[in-house]
């Protein structure tokens, strides 16, 4: 069964640089979330897109910004890194019109700033 | 918002032995409850969830049990492996949206040969 795909799976970056995360949800899946887990951390919420719009909003840094396409790939957006982004980030999607809210996490992608 | 306590925070045990991981939340209106293991370095999978009409639910295993009264449910892991070490997380939330899923703290669990 398809997955959840992230890409790229590990990044390396210089401070005051800019990243972009890819995501793309299972196919049929109308909801994508972003998680960002810092070492020995649970993940932390950072924003959700439900059919495209923003459904809601975590801790999600200023500097970041997110958005779901047609194809309901979602792309996040990091700008002026600092040292503290480094962590692991997840995408997550679920089909919640069909009245689930499973939610299944993709590989991540791993952030090191230097 | 939602708030999920999770204990322990870490978690010993002998190959063979149960072990079991305690949740409470505090939104009443939360009806899904899932539990999510980590192995280190990948991705938080779903193990096993339960739903608010359900008291108990099990899968080989692993149980779960939920108490909506006193808002905590609780992960049963019994004849443990080695290969059931891992973090778990717990979380609850309502189903049928797109609400985020508010982890708990996660339990390291390790399971000694």
């Amino acid at each position: 069964a398809a997955g959840v795909i992230q890409s790229p799976r590990h990044l390396i970056k210089e401070k005051r640089e800019t990243a972009t995360l890819k995501c793309y949800p299972i196919p049929r899946h109308d909801t994508v979330y972003w998680y960002q887990q810092g070492p020995g951390q649970d993940p932390q919420f950072l924003i959700s897109f439900y059919e495209k719009m923003q459904s809601d909003k975590g801790s999600i840094p200023d500097r970041f910004s997110a958005q779901q396409f047609s194809d309901y790939h979602s792309e996040l957006n990091m700008s002026s890194l600092e040292l503290g982004d480094s962590a692991l980030y997840f995408c997550a999607s679920s089909l919640v019109a069909g009245g689930y809210n499973e939610q299944f996490f993709g590989p991540g992608t791993r952030l090191t700033v230097l | 918002g939602e708030n999920v306590e999770q204990h322990p925070s870490t978690l010993s045990v002998q190959e063979g032995d149960s072990a079991v991981i305690k949740c409470t939340y505090s939104d009443s209106a939360s009806n899904y409850f899932p539990w999510y293991k980590q192995e280190l370095g990948k991705r938080p999978q779903l193990i096993i969830d339960i739903r608010s009409n359900v008291g108990e639910k099990k899968d080989q295993r692993i149980a779960v049990t939920l108490n909506k009264t006193a808002k905590h449910f609780s992960l049963h892991i019994t004849e443990t492996q080695p290969e059931d070490s891992a973090v778990y997380f717990c979380a609850a939330l309502i189903s049928g949206g797109y609400q985020k899923v508010t982890f708990g703290i996660g339990t390291k669990l390790q399971v000694i040969p």
